[in-house]
């Protein structure tokens, strides 16, 4: 069955400290991995697209890491900032069929 | 360049009642798909359409419903309402192209159905 998990449901750290966060998958085969940051109340905004081939990709202060053999994925927030504060949604999308698996989230909150 | 505009961002309707929503992609976007999120379930995929050709579809059962007109504006649609259907229905707009989804997706604000 096809999945996305992500782990924690949800994290508190205080501003300035990095952090982590998971995505394991089952979705096959492969085709792309994406991360998005939702701001309560709006839409989600893409971070990062990776494909099979990828291991690491960054985007300002974030950077994502894929280790398609494992099916995980990372995303890693340095020098966290008030408005890291958010939901942060893995999604894997295969290579064949018609369908999107997204993760729950994980709710971040950054705290002064 | 404008983004993805969805209208109306709040709605309250009761049990048993229709809902249409509306999605304006960004110009040039030929790909709209849709998308319910809801807290116990998170984002859950209703379906998408192409040059207005419903290209790929969701499980959601057959009260839900979408279109997309030839200026690649689409609606979506959800007849005799449940309690179950108040969430947040996003819509998405991506340059299109071969493939599922063809290419980054661009959010709107989303469109905030409660269901009474």
């Amino acid at each position: 069955k096809n999945q996305v998990e992500q782990s924690p449901q949800s994290l508190i750290i205080l501003e300035g400290k990095n952090c982590t966060l998971q995505c394991n998958y089952t979705v096959s085969p492969f085709s792309n991995l994406r991360w998005y940051k939702q701001d309560t109340g709006r839409g989600p905004v893409s971070l990062t697209i990776m494909t099979f081939s990828e291991n690491t990709k960054s985007n300002g202060r974030y950077t994502a890491t894929l280790d398609a053999d494992t099916k995980q994925s990372s995303l890693h927030i340095t020098a966290s900032q008030l408005s890291d504060s958010a939901s942060y949604i893995c999604v894997v999308i295969p290579n064949t069929g018609n369908q999107f698996y997204f993760g729950t989230g994980t709710s971040l909150t950054v705290i002064p | 360049k404008a983004g993805v505009t969805q209208t109306p961002r709040y709605l309250i309707k009761t049990r048993g009642q229709q809902v249409t929503l509306s999605c304006s992609p960004i110009s040039g976007h030929r790909s709209v798909s849709w998308y319910q999120q809801t807290p116990g379930q998170g984002l859950q995929f209703l379906f998408e359409y192409f040059s207005e050709t419903q290209r790929n579809k969701g499980n959601f059962p057959g009260r839900f419903s979408g279109r997309q007109f030839s200026n690649s504006r689409s609606e979506m649609n959800v007849s005799t309402l449940e309690l179950g259907d108040s969430a947040l229905y996003l819509c998405a707009s991506s340059p299109g192209g071969t493939g599922a989804f063809g290419g980054e997706l661009f959010f709107g604000e989303g469109s905030r159905l409660t269901v009474l």
